[in-house]
């Protein structure tokens, strides 16, 4: 099993629908980031999340340290945010070292 | 600022070669990590470095090795090329080791190597 689980693995969705992607982890974390990545590999940080709620625009992410569960909201999707978001976590005593989930392709059509 | 610079941003070599990538982190950044990501394994931790100390190393073989110099650029190196090795190489940089709420985490666009 791995250590970071997303789901969904991928998520089609019509602009201006509201979008959740969630991380489950099995390990203790010092902080928890969600990126997003675009076609041509780049990645983004959009969140560092060491505990409860952080909001930036139209994006959303959460943390629950004692369920290990986090989730990532989009308000009123729009094309432009179609990407692969991924949930990545940095274990208590693994300094800048991020371990990954899978990933979640996300599609937003007009 | 400028971003996180990775060079080349493409390259193809041969089976047996050997390649160097390099990376240039935010100025002022002393943390630089290397990720590897294929379709097969996503994406996975290579090695971590700090004020020129390898302080963390991911499960690869022998034959991917790194360093940094004292200027925090960091150059990884893979010997014996092989296909499996065909992958796109990312760095990534932030101020610190450890996290706290200012410490982000900055990437750069990555180097695609193909191997054949």
């Amino acid at each position: 099993k791995n250590e970071v689980e997303q789901s969904p693995q991928n998520l089609t969705a019509q602009e201006g629908e509201f979008i959740t992607i969630n991380c489950s982890y099995s390990v203790g974390i010092s902080a928890l980031h969600w990126l997003q990545q675009h076609p041509g590999g780049g990645i983004v940080s959009l969140f560092m999340l060491s505990s409860g709620k952080k909001k930036h625009g139209r994006l959303i992410a959460t943390i629950n340290i004692q369920e290990k569960h986090s989730s990532l909201h989009i308000t009123a999707s729009h094309p432009r945010d179609s990407a692969v978001y991924i949930c990545a976590v940095r274990r208590e005593t693994s300094g800048s070292r991020l371990t990954f989930g899978e990933g979640t392709q996300l599609t937003v059509n007009p | 600022k400028a971003g996180v610079t990775q060079t080349p941003r493409y390259l193809i070599k041969t089976r047996g070669q050997q390649v160097t990538l390099s990376c240039s982190p935010i100025s002022g950044h002393r943390s630089v990590s290397w990720y590897q990501q294929t379709p097969g394994q996503g994406l996975q931790f290579l090695f971590e470095y700090f004020s020129e100390t390898q302080r963390n190393k991911g499960n690869f073989p022998g034959r991917f090795s790194g360093r940094q110099f004292s200027n925090s650029r960091s150059e990884m190196n893979v010997s014996t090329l092989e296909l499996g090795d065909s992958a796109l190489y990312l760095c990534a940089s932030s101020y610190y080791r450890t996290s706290y709420s200012g410490n982000t985490i900055y990437f750069g666009e990555g180097s695609w190597l193909t191997v054949v």
